[in-house]
């Protein structure tokens, strides 16, 4: 099994920051990377695939990077909403698709 | 606009079989590289991939799991079922069904659109 794992597990920054959150992969899983943000009561919410190919409808403030085992997703400028927890998950494996323990993103 | 929706029983007893639905609309299970999926999540931890079923019926399952679940859909109603059996306290989780779409040319896919999720608790 392809082992995720998210640092920090919970980060603390200010509205209209810049906030970086690292997912490593324990074994090569190419670009088959995908982020998500979950706010307390949804559904995971699609942001990045590919690495760095943003979803449908999802502002230009997220942008994902990265290859290999080391991914990283950077929000250029931090609004209200964007706070909530983000996980990566490898798909490279498919089906055996597996997920990080999650970031916490909160105010500052 | 792909809609996905989980329902089933909010609580189960120990070792009794769990059964869910997923009803979506806007995609149709028949049509090549669409599948859906199953995922939980339990209290405060992390996600966990259960098992997926494809537009032709091909099914895979989490190793770990394999032997208690069981995928199906029914095309005409637009519906997936996941069985797990012998359920146990540590099955106390949100359940999530999503979307995929596998392209052959581009590759293995993401989940691209989830369910609100629901959740189920395993007590006596």
């Amino acid at each position: 099994e392809i082992v995720m794992t998210q640092s920090p597990a919970t980060l603390s920054v200010s509205p209209g920051e810049r906030a970086t959150l690292s997912c490593r992969a324990s074994q090569s899983v190419s670009s088959n990377l995908a982020w998500y943000q979950q706010k307390p009561g949804q559904a995971p919410r699609l942001l990045i695939y590919g690495a760095s190919t943003r979803a449908t409808g999802i502002p230009a403030r997220f942008s994902g990077s990265g290859s290999g085992t080391e991914f990283t997703l950077t929000i250029s400028s931090l609004q209200s909403e964007d706070f909530a927890v983000y996980y990566c998950q490898q798909y490279n494996n498919w089906p055996r698709n597996t997920f990080g323990q999650g970031t916490k993103l909160e105010i500052k | 606009q792909i809609t996905l929706k989980e329902s089933g029983p909010t609580l189960v007893k120990p070792t009794q079989t769990l059964t869910l639905t997923c009803t979506f609309s806007g995609f149709s299970l028949s049509t090549s590289g669409v599948g859906v999926g199953w995922i939980r999540q339990p209290p405060g931890k992390a996600l966990e991939w259960l098992a997926l079923i494809y537009w032709d019926d091909d099914k895979r399952y989490s190793p770990s799991l394999k032997s208690r679940l069981t995928i199906t859909k029914d095309t005409s109603k637009n519906q997936v079922v996941l069985t797990m059996t012998n359920m146990d306290p540590v099955d106390t989780a949100t359940y999530y069904c999503a979307h995929f779409f596998y392209d052959i040319l581009t590759g293995p896919p993401p989940f691209d659109y989830w369910g609100q999720g629901t959740l189920v608790t395993v007590s006596s």
